[in-house]
């Protein structure tokens, strides 16, 4: 079964002060790997999506890497607006669906 | 803005009751996917449609149905609602199985 797990449940940062969020997965046949942000009452907004162990992905303050086994969204000296809850979220390559299983997700707090 | 609009935003209703979510994919999106998000349970798949055919199952309870319009827009039914049925169920679409998911605001379900 596919299953995604993410860490630290919450995070709570100073303005500036970088720091990594994991996502650990498996999956059989992993066709993608997406990362969302969520923010209170709207729906999660698509950031990146990393295909092959090795390949990174860079928007703003926000880097996203992927291994065979997990995956790390690093945020660069990160602003206020940076706070939300962020969704690591699998597609299988195993049955013709589109479907994403997703984490729990972390909740971002910057503190300026 | 994704594109991807969802009615209500809100639905209060009482136990027993029946309620149909609407959503409208992003204009050229075939596939609509329906999940449930609750504070406990994180995002949940429920079930996916492609060019109005069912696509994917998820842990869809038999009380809840949905089917894809010949236009493209989906009704998700929620029938003999329990408390625990309250949530946040959101709509999404892409473009192809590899493609990112696309998620509209939701709807926010009280049930009484």
């Amino acid at each position: 079964e596919d299953q995604v797990t993410q860490s630290p449940e919450a995070l709570r940062l100073q303005e500036g002060e970088s720091s990594s969020l994991n996502c650990s997965y498996t999956v059989s046949g992993l066709r993608g790997l997406f990362w969302y942000r969520q923010d209170p009452g709207k729906g999660p907004e698509f950031l990146f999506t990393l295909y092959s162990a090795g390949e990174e992905k860079e928007k703003e303050r926000l880097k996203a890497t992927l291994t065979k086994k997990e995956s790390f969204l690093h945020i660069t000296a990160p602003k206020p607006e940076d706070s939300a809850t962020y969704l690591c979220a699998v597609q299988s390559g195993s049955g013709n669906t589109g479907k994403l299983i997703f984490g729990q997700g972390t909740t971002l707090q910057v503190k300026p | 803005d994704s594109g991807v609009t969802q009615t209500p935003k809100h639905l209060i209703t009482a136990t027993g009751q029946r309620v149909t979510l609407r959503c409208s994919p992003r204009s050229g999106d075939l596939s609509v996917y329906w999940y449930q998000q609750s504070l406990d349970q994180g995002l949940q798949f429920l079930i996916q449609y492609y060019n109005g055919e069912e696509r994917a199952k998820g842990n869809i309870l038999e009380r809840f149905s949905a089917q894809q319009f010949p236009d493209l827009h989906s009704e998700l039914n929620l029938s003999s609602l329990e408390l625990g049925d309250s949530a946040l169920y959101f709509c999404a679409s892409s473009t192809s199985v590899s493609s990112p998911l696309h998620f509209g605001n939701g709807t926010r379900l009280t049930v009484t």
